[in-house]
């Protein structure tokens, strides 16, 4: 029972160009998100993350964006670089709770 | 500070033989999660920690053992290996207060023929 899904397995963009990826959940009780970058043979890092009490979370060319009635998050990278090629993982969890859920993951293809 | 550390980096294994992968943090992080990735599945949650004496359950417990008598150190043990168990497994640290943010290490690939 997968209860957060990233359904675009990869995704390819041109240097300079918005990178969009996706995240949906199921479960309503998750309160706080997360999104990790994961690069070859790594640890997944942590890049941002957002609350359920925003709609929107900026940290520099990544803004995470949450639409809890629809059960959606995206990342934007603007502009995008070829460094930004990586797997994104988004994760989520509900606060006060151990256990988190992740995504399968979208591979990111920076074209330079 | 080395941050999340795993050992070893690679191991092959025979259906049934034991092993324990190794995994330390330097921070003093309350939490610490054991996660294995698999294609298609993302990072699925096995056990985790939230102090020394304390462990518990998550997502794919079954086939794995875990135990935590320090802060730093929080070992994964496969008692009898099968090859659905091959994988590449995961640590994870993170203080328990605040942030959910969590510090992954290197990850350990294993290969269970």
């Amino acid at each position: 029972d997968q209860q957060v899904k990233q359904n675009s397995p990869s995704l390819s963009v041109q240097e300079g160009r918005i990178s969009i990826l996706n995240c949906d959940y199921t479960n309503s009780m998750f309160d706080y998100f997360l999104w990790y970058k994961k690069y070859p043979a790594e640890g997944p890092t942590f890049l941002i993350s957002i609350s359920s009490i925003k709609d929107k979370n900026e940290d520099g060319r990544f803004t995470v964006f949450l639409n809890k009635s629809a059960k959606h998050l995206s990342l934007h990278i603007v502009p995008s670089q070829p460094g930004d090629s990586a797997v994104y993982f988004c994760a989520a969890t509900t606060q006060g709770n151990n256990d988190m859920r992740f995504g399968a993951g979208t591979r990111l293809t920076v074209k330079p | 500070n080395a941050g999340v550390t795993q050992t070893p980096k690679f191991q092959v294994l025979k259906t049934g033989q034991s092993m324990t992968l190794q995994c330390a943090q330097d921070m003093n992080h309350e939490y610490m999660s054991w996660y294995r990735q698999d294609p298609g599945m993302g990072l699925r949650l096995i056990h985790y920690s939230v102090g020394a004496g304390i462990t518990d359950q998550g997502e794919v417990p079954n086939g794995y053992n875990v135990s935590r008598s320090t802060t730093e150190d929080f070992p994964l043990r496969l008692l009898s290996a099968a090859p659905s168990q091959t994988s590449v497994y995961f640590c994870a640290s993170s203080s328990v207060w605040g942030s959910y943010e969590q510090y992954f290490g290197p990850g350990t690939r294993l290969t269970v023929t």
